[in-house]
C-alpha cells in the first residue's frame, strides 16, 4: 500500500532563517506531488506541483521554492523566511486514482 | 481560474442530518471531491463525484449537478466526532497539473 511521510510535524523558525521540509512517498512510482499551504481557518492554497523528477511548477509567486531530486521525494525550501510564511504546510500525492492523499502536515511558525 | 464557494460555519445537533453546500465555477470540470479535516490534522478523503447524481457511503452522501455547478455533502446520524472542517475541491481537465483546487472549507460544530 502507498504511504506518504512528511516531516517535521512542527517547526518554529526565526525570521530570515532557511527552511527545508521534506516529503517522501512509498509504494507507488511516478506520482504527481504537491505542496499546499493552509492559513489558520482557511482553505488549502496550492504552492507547487510536480509531474516528474526535476519538473516543478509554481502556482503563486512567493518566498518559497520546491525541488524533486528523486521520483518519490519532494522538498519545500526557503532561503530566508518571512513572518507571512507561517502556516500549515501539506504535501500530497496523486496517481492513477484521481484523489489526492495527504501527509500529516507541518505546522510552521515564523517568529 | 476556478471559484469555489461554501458556507464558513454550520452548527447541528447530534443524531441529526446536515447538508453542506458547495458551488463552483470552472472550465474543464473533471470531478468534485469532499475531504474532512479535523483541527491540526491533514484532510482525509470522503467522496468523489464526476457524474451527476448521488454517491452514498455509509452515513455520508455526496451529490453533484454539473449543469448547476453545485454539490452537497450530506451527513446523517451526526456524531460528536463529525465536528470538523469539510473541504470541497474541484479538479479540472489539465493534463499536466492534475491538482485539486480547494474551497475555504465549512467548519461544522456538532452539539449534544
Amino acid at each position: 500500500s502507498q504511504t506518504i511521510h512528511q516531516w517535521p510535524a512542527t517547526l518554529v523558525q526565526p525570521v530570515g532563517s532557511p527552511l527545508s521540509l521534506e516529503c517522501t512517498v512509498e509504494g507507488t512510482s511516478n506520482p504527481n506531488l504537491y505542496w499546499y499551504r493552509q492559513a489558520a481557518g482557511r482553505g488549502l492554497q496550492l504552492l507547487f506541483y510536480s509531474v516528474g523528477i526535476g519538473q516543478i511548477s509554481s502556482e503563486v509567486p512567493q518566498n518559497l521554492s520546491a525541488s524533486r531530486p528523486q521520483d518519490r521525494q519532494f522538498i519545500l525550501s526557503s532561503k530566508k523566511l518571512l513572518l507571512s510564511d507561517s502556516g500549515f504546510y501539506l504535501c500530497a500525492w496523486s496517481g492513477g486514482e484521481r484523489r489526492a492523499f495527504f501527509g500529516q502536515g507541518t505546522r510552521l511558525t515564523v517568529v | 481560474g476556478q471559484n469555489i464557494d461554501q458556507p464558513t460555519e454550520m452548527t447541528a445537533t447530534e443524531g441529526a442530518i446536515v447538508q453542506i453546500n458547495c458551488t463552483y465555477q470552472t472550465s474543464g470540470f473533471n470531478g468534485l471531491f469532499w475531504y474532512q479535516q479535523h483541527a491540526g490534522e491533514a484532510p482525509t478523503f470522503l467522496s468523489y463525484n464526476v457524474l451527476d447524481g448521488l454517491e452514498e457511503k455509509g452515513r455520508f452522501s455526496s451529490f453533484l449537478s454539473r449543469s448547476k455547478g453545485y454539490s452537497y455533502l450530506l451527513l446523517k446520524e451526526l456524531q460528536m466526532k463529525d465536528s470538523a472542517s469539510y473541504l470541497c475541491a474541484v479538479r479540472v481537465m489539465d493534463t499536466g497539473r492534475r491538482a485539486l483546487t480547494f474551497g475555504s472549507g465549512t467548519r461544522l460544530q456538532v452539539q449534544p
